[in-house]
């Protein structure tokens, strides 16, 4: 079955730097990629996705890239603030109802 | 408001006293989920259902069972809790079994198996 990596596991980044959380992946069937935030205390949250059929997304401050050939993906955040202080979570998919792996999460400290 | 509900969202109890976790969701969602989380593990899929009376085993189902007799419910149990369930539990829920769905998560269950 899929299995997914994620690196790193901690990540602390200055107010204003920009933060890179990187995830691969086994199978070349799986073609959805989201991402989950989840804030301290709180239930984990999509942030944002990506399907295979396109390289890269963005959203304000948020992207994330696919790259197929080499079964990964990454998560870019621009600009951090410290609300994004969070741990984060890839996860990655088959179509047709096979369901969502996760990576073992990334937890982002943001210092101000 | 569309949500994901727990209950209860925290738990103490002892080796081997039959508990159950409920939840719900009101998006009439046909995909539902259980999760643990534990730290330095990430998510763990339990179970799985895709649809009313279609249960699938996730990860780490050993220990646990489900149901989904309705298609709003699915209610997590644990026949003869252990200590090493002591966990953090998320129900959650998408709209459809395509894969490409959002997964819409409850609030968490924190249980805790003396």
């Amino acid at each position: 079955g899929e299995n997914v990596e994620q690196h790193p596991s901690t990540l602390s980044v200055q107010e204003g730097d920009s933060a890179v959380i990187k995830c691969t992946y086994s199978d070349s069937a799986s073609n959805y990629f989201p991402w989950y935030k989840q804030e301290l205390g709180k239930r984990p949250q999509l942030i944002i996705d990506i399907r295979s059929n396109v390289g890269e997304k963005k959203d304000q401050r948020i992207a994330v890239t696919l790259n197929k050939t080499a079964k990964h993906f990454s998560l870019h955040i621009t600009e951090t603030q410290p609300e994004d202080s969070a741990v984060y979570f890839c996860a990655a998919s088959i179509p047709k109802g096979t369901p969502l792996v996760f990576g073992k999460g990334t937890r982002l400290s943001v210092i101000a | 408001e569309a949500q994901v509900t727990q209950n209860p969202r925290y738990l103490i109890t002892v080796t081997g006293k039959k508990l159950t976790v409920t939840c719900s969701q009101n998006m009439n969602h046909e995909y539902m989920s259980w999760y643990r989380q534990d730290p330095g593990l990430g998510l763990r899929q339990i179970y799985y259902s895709m649809n009313v009376e279609v249960t699938d085993k996730g990860d780490v189902p050993e220990g646990y069972k489900v149901s989904r007799k309705e298609k709003r419910n699915f209610p997590l149990i644990l026949e003869s809790p252990s200590p090493n369930q002591t966990s953090l539990y998320f129900c959650a829920s998408s709209l459809g079994t395509s894969g490409w769905d959002t997964q819409y998560f409850g609030p968490g269950t924190r249980l805790t198996v003396l």
